[in-house]
């Protein structure tokens, strides 16, 4: 059973390019959350999507979006990218819309150039 | 602002010794906790959960306890290995829906 799988692992981009991460929750799961980890920091919450719709949103910027597939795979974009939003984006998968064990894939470190 | 934060950013620990992590929470109405491992390069993995009607909760070798009345939260691990080396995360999840808030991290250094 595969866990959270998260593509690309490593990206290096230009300040003002767009970039897209995606993800691939855990089997039988629904749920996918994106979160922001910036180096020496706790991850923060991005947002969340639940039958192909944002369900909940952190205090990010609209340059911040993303996607569900009816198969709970998830993208995340950002556009007009800046130097501060080098970090590693993690992906947590989660069942349904109670309070449950989130698995967290290994990331993608996206560095800004 | 409300926040989960933790009280000791580095714990140095013998191996073999018991290890005790600390976190505060200010928001009263949480109601479901998270600790996390995190080791360099990977993604977190989930330790063990505890839900606010419980004051404890055992699994392999960890031991969350919750104390409501001060809004404390702490993880035990014991008989620490040179594997349990990590950064240890509490997460706080406030509404329905698994949004996580994290604090900022206990780094754990086991010596030989």
């Amino acid at each position: 059973d595969a866990g959270v799988t998260q593509s690309p692992t490593h990206l290096i981009k230009t300040r003002g390019q767009q970039v897209t991460l995606r993800c691939s929750p855990k089997s039988g799961h629904d749920t996918v959350s994106w979160y922001q980890q910036a180096l020496g920091q706790g991850p923060q919450f991005i947002f969340q999507y639940y039958e192909e719709e944002e369900r909940q949103r952190g205090n990010f910027p609209d340059r911040f979006s993303g996607h569900q597939f009816p198969n709970y795979s998830s993208e995340l974009n950002v556009n007009a990218l800046l130097l501060g939003d080098s970090a590693l984006y993690l992906c947590a998968s989660s069942s349904g819309r109670m309070n449950t064990e989130a698995f967290f894939g290994q990331g993608t470190r996206l560095t800004v150039v | 602002g409300e926040s989960v934060g933790l009280h000791l950013p580095t714990l140095s620990v013998q191996e073999g010794d018991n290890s005790i992590i600390n976190c505060a929470y200010s928001n009263s109405a949480s109601d479901y906790f998270i600790w996390y491992k995190q080791e360099s390069g990977k993604g977190p993995q989930f330790i063990i959960d505890i839900r606010s009607n419980m004051d404890k909760r055992q699994g392999q070798r960890v031991t969350v306890l919750l104390n409501k009345t001060v809004k404390h939260l702490s993880l035990q691990i014991a008989a620490t290995q040179p594997g349990d080396s990590a950064v240890y995360f509490c997460a706080e999840n406030r509404a329905a829906g698994n949004k996580l808030t994290f604090g900022g991290g206990t780094r754990v250094l086991v010596k030989p």
